[in-house]
């Protein structure tokens, strides 16, 4: 099935540090929305995101919107231990029956 | 607010055997829920999409025969996984949606074991 290419699909990082990854598709997306998913739970929404070029924060987290629709990135401030997870990306395809396209995931892991 | 719960959270069953994953909206009602597998380390794979009283949406693939999907009231979608296999053996996950809304809200995942 269609899917976005999410990269990078894993990070080492050091505490502290900031974080950036990314998702582009072929296709034109009216919603991008961002999960972060821990082991054995279901993924639980971070960020969502409307319009093209809107910026949004929550805390440390920050989602744009792609001026062209195709991508969007996620960054994350001064990373602390609880961080670590898989975050994927998923778009809303324009006309589709709500559903989700989700990327491959970014597998973050924090070395203290 | 937006909470979905899974019940029940884990279940090992016999081959031949069929399962059914309950998924409710606890604080919103559900105009449309979708249910997902996930395999080790992978992505969620879209199953089905239930809306509210009308006929599940499967996706290519999917065998709508073996995976049952009821979506019988607003707070409520079940699975039901028919004659299970030991290649059934999946994390599934379902989320749901209320009506004019974009975000899509997901359970905690059922585990299950198919020996």
């Amino acid at each position: 099935g269609q899917q976005l290419n999410q990269s990078p699909q894993s990070m080492f990082i050091q505490e502290g540090e900031d974080v950036s990854m990314n998702c582009t598709s072929s296709s034109i997306f009216n919603t991008w929305l961002w999960y972060k998913q821990d082991p054995g739970e279901g993924p639980v929404l971070l960020i969502a995101l409307y319009k093209a070029g809107e910026l949004t924060s929550n805390g440390r987290l920050t989602a744009q919107f792609g001026i062209t629709r195709k991508d969007s990135f996620l960054n994350i401030s001064a990373s602390i231990p609880s961080d670590v997870g898989i975050y994927f990306c998923a778009g809303q395809l324009i006309g589709g029956a709500q559903k989700l396209v989700f990327g491959q995931g970014t597998r973050l892991t924090i070395n203290p | 607010g937006a909470v979905v719960s899974q019940h029940p959270s884990w279940v090992i069953c016999k081959s031949g055997t069929s399962v059914k994953i309950e998924c409710r909206s606890l604080d919103f009602q559900a105009t449309t829920m979708f249910w997902y597998r996930q395999f080790p380390k992978q992505s969620l794979m879209l199953m089905a999409t239930s809306n509210e009283g009308s006929k599940a949406t499967y996706e290519q693939g999917v065998e709508k025969d073996k995976f049952l999907i009821n979506h019988a009231s607003l707070t409520l979608s079940t699975l039901t996984v028919t004659s299970a296999h030991p290649e059934d053996s999946s994390f599934y996950i379902c989320s749901a949606r209320a009506g004019g809304q974009y975000e899509q809200y997901f359970g905690p995942g059922t585990r299950l074991t198919v020996t």
